[in-house]
């Protein structure tokens, strides 16, 4: 089975932190996603990745930068954690050509908390 | 308007019932269409997947797609208490295969 997997379950940050969130997957997929999720608004994209060191902005991209240096590893970084920021985070992975045939994998999410 | 809409619920049924989840699309290029499933405090699973008009059936799932009038269907036969959870529907953009946007989900409750 594919595995994607995010480095922590919960997380309590301060206002200004700079937060790292990681994202692995062990299966060679090409393409890796960073998403939150909020009730009322459902998933909503924030980076997406292509490609080592390739990445475009999904809709809110906004106070978030990314980094993949590795093809398995996708980073989600909060320069400057607010306490809107404070949301569910799922990573997900998927292979490149038709990948939407498969649909995407998911991490089991990390729960972020800007207090 | 939403991209994909999901009408919120709860969508409450009997044990044993066939329960309906139902789902609408805003863009016409859309080719690939998914069902996850979400427990509370999980992350979504993929359960279905449906590319051609029509019906496609796993085991209890059903997923109906009718690209005309942009909806997507899913059926979950004989539900169960264990069905209950938030279910999601996915659909890729038209302007990128790999790309998906998802509705906000449909909370189904599975009635003992």
């Amino acid at each position: 089975d594919v595995k994607v997997t995010q480095s922590s379950r919960y997380l309590v940050k301060r206002t200004g932190e700079k937060v790292f969130l990681e994202c692995v997957q062990d299966m060679d997929h090409e393409n890796m996603f960073w998403y939150r999720q909020d009730p009322g608004l459902g998933l909503r994209l924030i980076y997406f990745s292509y490609d080592v060191k390739m990445k475009e902005k999904g809709d809110i991209p906004e106070g978030y930068s990314v980094s993949r240096e590795k093809k398995e590893r996708f980073s989600l970084i909060l320069e400057s954690a607010s306490t809107n920021q404070t949301s569910m985070y799922l990573c997900a992975s998927s292979f490149e050509g038709v990948p939407t045939l498969y649909g995407y994998t998911f991490g089991s999410g990390t729960r972020l908390t800007v207090v | 308007q939403k991209e994909v809409e999901q009408n919120s619920g709860p969508l409450s049924v009997p044990e044993g019932a066939i329960a309906s989840l139902n789902c609408t699309y805003s863009d016409r290029g859309s080719q690939s269409f998914f069902w996850y499933r979400q427990y509370s405090g999980k992350s979504p699973e993929l359960i279905m997947s449906i590319y051609s008009n029509g019906d496609k059936e796993d085991g209890r799932f059903t997923a109906q797609l009718n690209k005309a009038s942009q909806y997507v269907s899913l059926l979950i036969r004989d539900s169960q208490p264990s069905d209950s959870a938030t279910y999601l529907c996915a659909v890729n953009r038209g302007d990128s295969s790999y790309k998906l946007i998802f509705g906000s989900g449909t909370r189904l409750l599975v009635r003992p």
